[in-house]
């Protein structure tokens, strides 16, 4: 299996535009997650899609965020009007669920400088 | 709600040492599960293990050995002999069986391990 891809791996930005990053899960992997991870700081999460349903988004989830998965297969998270607050490594992690639980494998993040 | 406490932001140690990386939760739930993630200077999360509440068997895998005490809410870690290649953040992380919501994962701050040549 290949692992979970993002795209871009680095992303800078001026205030005030908009970014979307992509990711691509592990095939067959029916659960997808997005994280944020500032400097110092263990990742936070911010949503969860279960194939093409999102289940839950995260306070930390301004109405700027919105994320998609349309087929259940890859994602995109935009953010509008970007802030410097913003930036952050942003990280995405597939499962596939069996039983009760999942393990969740990440991919190597998308690094947003706001300017 | 969740916490997990690294309490140890930074270890340095000298290569072949021993190292333990602590780890303290808390949760009200009964059934959760807890994860260690090694995140290398390259930037992206490496699973190393899950455990889950009913299940306090220590494991060793290679070098890595996880001591799981529900007694005391901890699940350390410990890399014997430590390698060059095991500097990395190093984080602990809980998530609990949902009701509806997602089993998200609440990770700690991290500890920084360097091991020094």
């Amino acid at each position: 299996d290949t692992g979970v891809s993002q795209d871009p791996r680095h992303k800078i930005t001026k205030r005030g535009q908009n970014v979307t990053f992509r990711c691509d899960p592990i095939s067959e992997h029916n659960r997808l997650y997005w994280y944020r991870q500032t400097l110092g700081q263990g990742p936070e999460f911010l949503t969860y899609f279960q194939n093409e349903a999102q289940l839950e988004k995260s306070r930390l989830l301004s109405d700027r965020f919105s994320a998609e998965r349309p087929k259940g297969s890859f994602s995109t998270l935009e953010i509008q009007r970007t802030e410097q607050g913003d930036s952050a490594m942003y990280l995405c992690a597939s499962s596939l669920a069996v039983g009760l639980t999942d393990t969740q494998y990440f991919g190597p993040g998308t690094r947003l400088t706001v300017l | 709600a969740q916490k997990v406490t690294q309490a140890q932001t930074e270890i340095s140690v000298v290569e072949k040492e021993d190292v333990t990386l602590d780890c303290v939760y808390e949760t009200r739930d009964t059934t959760y599960y807890l994860f260690w993630y090694k995140q290398p200077p390259s930037g992206e999360l490496v699973f190393l293990i899950r455990r889950n509440s009913f299940d306090e068997q220590n494991e060793i895998s290679g070098r890595y050995s996880w001591n799981f005490q529900k007694s005391t809410s901890s699940f350390n870690f410990t890399i014997t002999a430590s390698q060059v290649v095991d500097s990395a953040v190093y984080f602990c992380a809980l998530s609990v069986i949902p009701q509806g919501g997602s089993e998200k994962l609440v990770f700690g701050k991290g500890t920084k391990l360097t091991v020094n040549p």
